[in-house]
């Protein structure tokens, strides 16, 4: 009975290192969206996978930022060559079928991972 | 791009008395949803409306879809210091794949 994790809680990088941040969504769940949120702000949308489909990365901010999710489960968020404008909490969210199909679904959210770019 | 204005951004009051929480925009959505996060945890799903007019009920918070579907509000009745938190509106436009979230709205109950 897990809800949605994330790992790690808290990264503290220095600029220009990359970053690798991970999510487990509940299982059964085929959407899975990233977002990112600054210091107590509105969340930003980022990625969004469902299912088998091509993901929508129309969020990403640049091309320094990348993210898969392998066998339907997992995802990992990449962030090359990070900066110190990439500080924020990266959250993880998952639901049964996606807003694609269903504009009433509930999401779940990870706690999310707070990064710190030094 | 479809955008939601919350207000107001920040409110502090005390214990007992009533408030309102606005989510505001031009564009039209097929639902919208509140969500509430506490510190260092994730947002959770309140409510979801769906219907223009729609009111929803929970305990002693009440939620409303515009007419038109284009703004909604919160409305807290006897506030409890429980009820602090980050609250935040996100929408689903005609259409869309995913959420527009607010900027949020964070709300403080002082004892």
């Amino acid at each position: 009975g897990a809800g949605v994790s994330q790992s790690p809680s808290n990264k503290v990088t220095e600029k220009g290192k990359d970053v690798e941040l991970r999510c487990d969504p509940i299982s059964g769940h085929t959407a899975l969206y990233w977002y990112r949120q600054s210091l107590g702000q509105g969340l930003e949308f980022l990625i969004y996978f469902q299912g088998n489909s091509a993901p929508d990365k129309s969020g990403l901010p640049s091309d320094r930022f990348s993210a898969e999710r392998t066998g339907g489960s997992v995802s990992t968020l990449t962030i090359q060559r990070t900066q110190q404008e990439d500080s924020a909490v990266y959250l993880c969210a998952s639901s049964f079928l996606g807003f694609r199909f269903s504009h009433q679904e509930t999401q779940y959210f990870g706690p999310g991972t707070r990064l710190l770019v030094l | 791009t479809q955008l939601l204005e919350q207000s107001p951004q920040f409110l502090s009051i005390q214990e007992g008395e009533n408030l309102t929480v606005y989510c505001n925009s031009s564009s039209v959505f097929s639902s919208l949803q509140w969500y509430r996060q506490e510190p260092g945890e994730g947002p959770v799903l309140l409510v979801t409306v769906v219907t223009g007019g729609e009111v929803k009920k929970l305990k002693r918070l009440t939620f409303q879809f515009g007419d038109a579907r284009k703004d909604s509000s919160l409305h807290i009745t006897a506030a409890q210091t429980g009820d602090t938190g980050l609250y935040l509106c996100a929408g689903a436009g005609q259409g869309a794949q995913k959420l527009v979230f607010g900027q949020g709205t964070r709300l403080t109950i002082n004892p």
